[in-house]
């Protein structure tokens, strides 16, 4: 059974705080993915992985950035928190050299007050 | 650019019903189109998917329909349960990549 799993299931951060989110997935997985999910407006991509410390953007990186450092890590970064990047924050993996049969994490619902 | 629009975002059923989410891509490239479930407060996770090459798959009370001269797919659900409560996410992969709906929140009263 894939297992991803993510650092905190709830997170409260201040504006202006540098926030981490963590991710780590146990299958060899090449590809990595942080999604955010807000009502209404589905899962969207902020950046994906598909190798170690290789990153391309995905549809809304702004105020984003990532690191995978090792194959089973993808870190999301916020480098100064605001209060519209509160959201659920999912972490993916996927096998191969496609984004096919995504295994995603529990999520990380952050708030920034 | 690529797109998936997926329809309603909310859908309502008796148990016992049937329910069909329905959703539309616009990158013909698209070869893959899985559905995913989201029960309230856990992760999605897929529970059918189709290729481009079938035109229905089935798996039980869920079934996967495919239209690509419309640029289609549909799920559907049999005799519906409560337990089919949840968030359904469909996606379509141009050249690789996983695009998603905008999900729809099914509901089903007991």
């Amino acid at each position: 059974d894939v297992k991803v799993t993510q650092s905190s299931r709830y997170l409260v951060k201040r504006t202006g705080e540098k926030v981490f989110l963590e991710c780590v997935q146990d299958m060899d997985h090449e590809n990595m993915f942080w999604y955010r999910q807000d009502p209404g407006l589905g899962l969207r991509l902020i950046y994906f992985s598909y190798d170690v410390k290789m990153k391309e953007k995905g549809d809304i990186p702004e105020g984003y950035s990532v690191s995978r450092e090792k194959k089973e890590r993808f870190s999301l970064i916020l480098e100064s928190a605001s209060t519209n990047q509160t959201s659920m924050y999912l972490c993916a993996s996927s096998p191969g050299q496609t984004q096919e049969t995504q295994y995603f994490g529990p999520g990380t619902r952050l708030l920034v007050l | 650019g690529e797109n998936v629009e997926q329809h309603p975002s909310t859908l309502s059923v008796q148990e016992g019903d049937s329910a069909v989410i329905k959703c539309t891509y616009s990158d013909s490239a698209s070869n893959y189109f899985p559905w995913y479930k989201q029960e309230l407060g856990k992760r999605p996770q897929l529970i059918i998917d189709i290729r481009s090459n079938v035109g229905e798959k089935k798996d039980q009370r869920i079934a996967v329909t495919l239209n690509k001269t419309a640029k289609h797919f549909s799920l559907h659900i049999t005799e519906t349960q409560p337990e089919d409560s949840a968030v359904y996410f469909c996606a379509a992969t141009p050249r690789g990549k996983l695009i998603f709906g905008q999900g729809t929140e099914l509901s089903v009263k007991p």
